[in-house]
């Protein structure tokens, strides 16, 4: 079984440049998360997807992200202007439902630089 | 709404020898808890998960976990550690309810001496 594909792995911006990222869950997963994890933290919930709804944005700097997941499939997560604060590593992960007690799974993650 | 405590922020062990990494919850339900490992540069692997069944939980890599209610508690522990232990390691709380129903605790940093 595939896991979640993130992509890029790695980016690098300037203040005040956007930037998107790409997440492809495992076949099948109805809930999708977006996390933000900054260098010596636990990760930190954005977003969190139910098919193509949004059930939890609460925690999303709406002002400059923003995340889509148009088909309930695949998902983008983008900045829009970029902070120095926002050098974090993006974490997308999916699970089966929203259960409690289902897992979720993580993608590699995407390293994002802001200078 | 739920919350975790680790109340280490980082563990040394030598190779060999036992590992514990502390974890408390708090939880306005029955949780579900997870522990979940991360190593340098790698994305974050489920070591365990509680969910109302036994109480002692094993994991993989030789790894376990014991919930105790009365405690609030979810250590997770291992006999020998090995040097590829090495790692950042997670507890997680989730409670039956949408929204931020799934959270992580600040994070462990476990080193094993050789």
């Amino acid at each position: 079984e595939a896991g979640v594909a993130q992509s890029p792995r790695y980016k690098i911006i300037e203040k005040r440049q956007s930037v998107a990222f790409w997440c492809n869950p495992i076949s099948g997963h109805a809930t999708l998360y977006w996390y933000q994890q900054i260098l010596g933290q636990g990760p930190k919930l954005l977003i969190q997807f139910q098919n193509n709804g949004v059930v939890d944005d609460s925690q999303l700097p709406k002002d400059r992200f923003s995340a889509e997941r148009l088909k309930g499939v695949d998902s983008t997560l983008k900045i829009q202007p970029a902070k120095l604060e926002d050098s974090a590593v993006y974490l997308c992960a999916s699970r089966d439902s929203g259960r409690a007690s289902d897992t979720q799974y993580f993608g590699p993650g995407t390293r994002l630089t802001v200078l | 709404a739920q919350s975790v405590t680790q109340l280490d922020s980082h563990v040394s062990v030598s190779e060999g020898t036992p590992v514990l990494l502390r974890c408390n919850y708090s939880s306005s339900y029955s949780p579900s808890l997870f522990w979940y490992v991360q190593h340098p540069n790698k994305g974050l692997q489920l070591l365990l998960k509680y969910t109302s069944a036994a109480t002692l939980v094993k994991g993989i890599n030789g790894f376990e976990a014991e919930f105790k209610k009365s405690e609030t508690s979810f250590h997770l522990t291992k006999p020998s550690a090995h040097m590829s232990d090495a790692a950042e390691y997670f507890c997680v709380v989730s409670e039956p309810n949408y929204g931020q129903n799934f959270v992580f605790g600040p994070g462990t940093r476990l080193s094993v001496l050789p």
